[in-house]
C-alpha cells in the first residue's frame, strides 16, 4: 500500500485560509487521494478526493500536484469546528481500503 | 444521509467475557468495516466485509471475529475480552463500485476492558 506523510500538527487562525499538506511519493496510477478528518470524540468523515484534477466541495478544495506526488487540502476560511486531525490517504483494492496514517492535527485560534 | 449506527458509545467489559459490537448502516452497503483506533497507532483495520455471509481478515484480525448475516449489520466478537483490546471501535460502510468510495463511518464505541 501506498503511503503519506503529513505534518503532525498545524496551527491557524480563525475566518484565515488552511492549507494542510501531503507528500505521496509512491502513488500508483490508479490510487484515488481521499482526506478524511476526525473532530473529537467522533468516527472520522469524508472531506474530499480526487485523482488527477484539482476538486471543489462545499468542505474544502484539493489541489494535486501534476506528477501526483504530493497533494494539499486547502480550507477557505477556517473556523473553531474546522479543528480536528485530517488524514490524507490513498485507497487501494479498486478503491475499495483505506489506510489511515497519523493525520495532521489542525488547531484554530480565534 | 448515510446513516451507520453502533450499538454502544461506552462499554465496559471484565477479562475473558465475550463481547459484541454491533453496527448497522442504512444505506445499502456492500462493504462494511471494523477498525480500532489507539493513540499513536491511527485507525487500523481489523476485518471488513463485502457481502453477505462474506469476511476478509485486516492487519490485525487476532483475537477478534465478525459476523454478517444480514446486508446492514455487522458484528464485531471479542471471544475472550482481554486488557489489549481497551481501544475505540469504529464501524464504516461504502458501496461497492470501485474508483473511490467513500466510507461513511459510526460514531464509535470505547470500550474498557477491566
Amino acid at each position: 500500500d501506498a503511503k503519506t506523510t503529513q505534518p503532525n500538527s498545524m496551527e491557524s487562525n480563525e475566518e484565515e485560509p488552511v492549507h494542510l499538506p501531503c507528500n505521496h511519493s509512491t502513488i500508483s496510477g490508479t490510487d484515488y487521494i481521499h482526506w478524511y478528518r476526525q473532530l473529537p470524540s467522533q468516527g472520522p468523515e469524508y472531506v474530499i478526493h480526487g485523482l488527477t484534477s484539482n476538486v471543489n466541495n462545499r468542505m474544502a478544495s484539493l489541489a494535486i500536484a501534476e506528477d501526483r506526488k504530493s497533494s494539499t487540502l486547502i480550507l477557505h476560511r477556517a473556523t473553531l469546528r474546522d479543528a480536528a486531525v485530517y488524514y490524507c490517504i490513498l485507497s487501494y483494492n479498486a478503491g475499495n481500503m483505506l489506510t489511515f496514517g497519523g493525520g495532521t492535527r489542525l488547531m484554530v485560534k480565534p | 444521509d448515510v446513516k451507520v449506527t453502533q450499538s454502544s458509545r461506552y462499554l465496559v467489559k471484565r477479562t475473558g467475557e465475550k463481547v459484541f459490537l454491533e453496527c448497522v448502516q442504512d444505506m445499502d452497503h456492500e462493504n462494511m468495516f471494523w477498525y480500532r483506533q489507539d493513540p499513536g497507532l491511527g485507525l487500523r483495520l481489523i476485518y471488513f466485509s463485502y457481502d453477505v455471509k462474506m469476511k476478509e481478515k485486516g492487519d490485525i484480525p487476532e483475537g477478534y471475529s465478525v459476523s454478517r448475516e444480514k446486508k446492514e449489520r455487522f458484528s464485531l466478537i471479542l471471544e475472550s475480552a482481554s486488557t489489549n483490546q481497551t481501544s475505540m471501535y469504529l464501524c464504516a460502510s461504502s458501496s461497492l463500485m470501485g474508483g473511490a468510495e467513500t466510507q461513511y463511518f459510526g460514531p464509535g464505541t470505547r470500550l474498557l476492558v477491566l
